[in-house]
């Protein structure tokens, strides 16, 4: 089956410091990763995916994800945290034997403090 | 693109009242899926729809829950008779789907059920 996991339930960082938003995953074959953020009492909001390509690819708002295939990891990045970044992220796989099929993680907070 | 609409933002209800919720998704767009999110659970997949077809409802809790998609432009999530428990922000959000696509989802605003 397919799934992934966000180890951390929260992420706290200072107003420009590096940020990194932790998730795993477990795919048959080659996977589609995504990264969504939700802020207060909105939907969620698409950031970026990997599909096939580069290992680095950027999304909205000056974040990128780091595909690696040896770690079955998509770390989530920024290179310079924003007060306004703090929100809920999700990471989620794409079951490509079932196409149409998510599947979310748990979901990380991260709290970027002035 | 207005994105994906869902109506009504907020409901509440009393406990045995029926509950419908109402989506229609981005134009072009052939999959639709409905999510609920709690604080305790997270966020859920109840049910998605391929091409108005439901493909997968092993996520309806039980089955006072239940979920149409009359055309490729509406869907209806209803629950009845609702409970306490049913207490939570219901998510719709569609995407285009076929061989070697890997489209995101789009997710719609919401609707905050609160059962009394």
């Amino acid at each position: 089956a397919q799934s992934v996991a966000q180890p951390e339930d929260q992420v706290n960082v200072a107003e420009g410091n590096p940020l990194t938003v932790k998730c795993t995953y477990s795919v048959s074959g080659n996977p589609y990763l995504f990264w969504y953020v939700q802020y207060p009492n909105r939907g969620l909001q698409f950031l970026l995916k990997y599909i096939t390509g580069d290992n680095l690819v950027k999304g909205s708002y000056g974040f990128e994800a780091e595909f690696n295939k040896s770690q079955t990891s998509f770390h989530l990045k920024k290179p310079s945290a924003l007060v306004s970044d703090s929100a809920l992220y999700f990471c989620a796989v794409r079951d490509k034997d079932n196409f149409n099929k998510f599947y979310f993680g748990s979901g990380t907070k991260l709290n970027v403090k002035p | 693109d207005a994105g994906v609409i869902q109506s009504p933002r907020h409901e509440v209800t009393e406990m045995g009242q029926e509950v419908t919720l109402r989506c229609k998704p981005i134009s072009g767009h052939n999959s639709l899926f409905w999510y609920r999110q709690t604080m305790m659970r997270g966020l859920e997949l109840l049910i998605y729809f391929n091409n108005n077809v439901p493909i997968d409802d092993s996520g309806m809790p039980e089955d006072r829950f239940s979920a149409k998609m009359p055309n490729a432009s509406f869907s209806t999530l209803k629950i009845q008779p609702s409970e306490p428990r049913d207490s939570a922000v219901y998510f719709c959000a569609s995407s285009r789907t076929g061989t070697g696509l890997g489209n995101e989802q789009f997710f719609g605003p919401g609707t905050r059920l609160t059962v009394l």
